[in-house]
């Protein structure tokens, strides 16, 4: 059973738009998420992370959502540009085992130029 | 700084034979964890080895193991391959110090079972 769902295997945007990516979870005991991107080829790289604490964090083009009423976040990527073009995962882990990433499958970004 | 490296970086195996990977992290970090991405089923946590002792696991057969040397470095191991067993094997290093720590990932083994 998914606990982290990214229910859009895809998502394709043209190049200075928006790109939203959506993750829903089910553990309430989450309390720390985080949104890594992968190159074909390569390992996940650490995007943005957000705690449970706050519902907005900003780091330049990327900010995340965490609206926990509704077990949901969101990457908002702003403007959107062709570099983008990657898979996004949403990951999250609970305060009792930070350790221990459960992930969602990945939504897979195209930005079109 | 040196990111993890994940040596080999394709391995080709056939059922029943049994495999080691192995991951060095980032100089400083003291805790290795494991991961297997299918298409399937994403990425899932396999296990997490912090001053050579397992500190989690995730939900595999013992068939999986692991260990992790006074260096930090950790292997992984898969006896009794199986053919579902294919799939792309990512460790991931942090200080392991507070569980919020960025986890760094390496590029990972691509196992094909045949």
């Amino acid at each position: 059973d998914q606990q982290v769902k990214q229910n859009s295997p895809s998502l394709s945007v043209q190049e200075g738009r928006i790109s939203i990516l959506n993750c829903d979870y089910t553990n309430s005991m989450f309390d720390y998420f985080l949104w890594y991107k992968k190159y074909p080829a390569e390992g996940p790289t650490f995007l943005i992370s957000i705690s449970s604490i706050k519902d907005k964090n900003e780091d330049g083009r990327f900010t995340v959502f965490l609206n926990k009423s509704a077990k949901h976040l969101s990457l908002h990527i702003v403007p959107s540009q062709p570099g983008d073009s990657a898979v996004y995962f949403c990951a999250a882990s609970n305060a009792g085992n930070n350790r221990k990433l459960i992930w969602g499958l990945g939504t897979s970004l195209a930005v079109n130029p | 700084k040196a990111g993890v490296t994940q040596t080999p970086r394709y391995l080709i195996k056939t059922r029943g034979q049994q495999v080691t990977l192995s991951c060095s992290p980032i100089s400083g970090h003291r805790s290795v964890s494991w991961y297997q991405q299918t298409p399937g089923q994403g990425l899932q946590f396999l296990f997490e080895y912090f001053s050579e002792t397992q500190r989690n696991k995730g939900n595999f057969p013992g068939r999986f193991s692991g260990r992790q040397f006074s260096n930090s470095r950790s292997e992984m191991n898969v006896s009794t391959l199986e053919l579902g067993d294919s799939a792309l094997y990512l460790c991931a290093s942090n200080t392991g110090s507070q569980g919020t720590d960025t986890q760094y990932f390496g590029p990972g083994t691509r196992l094909t079972v045949l």
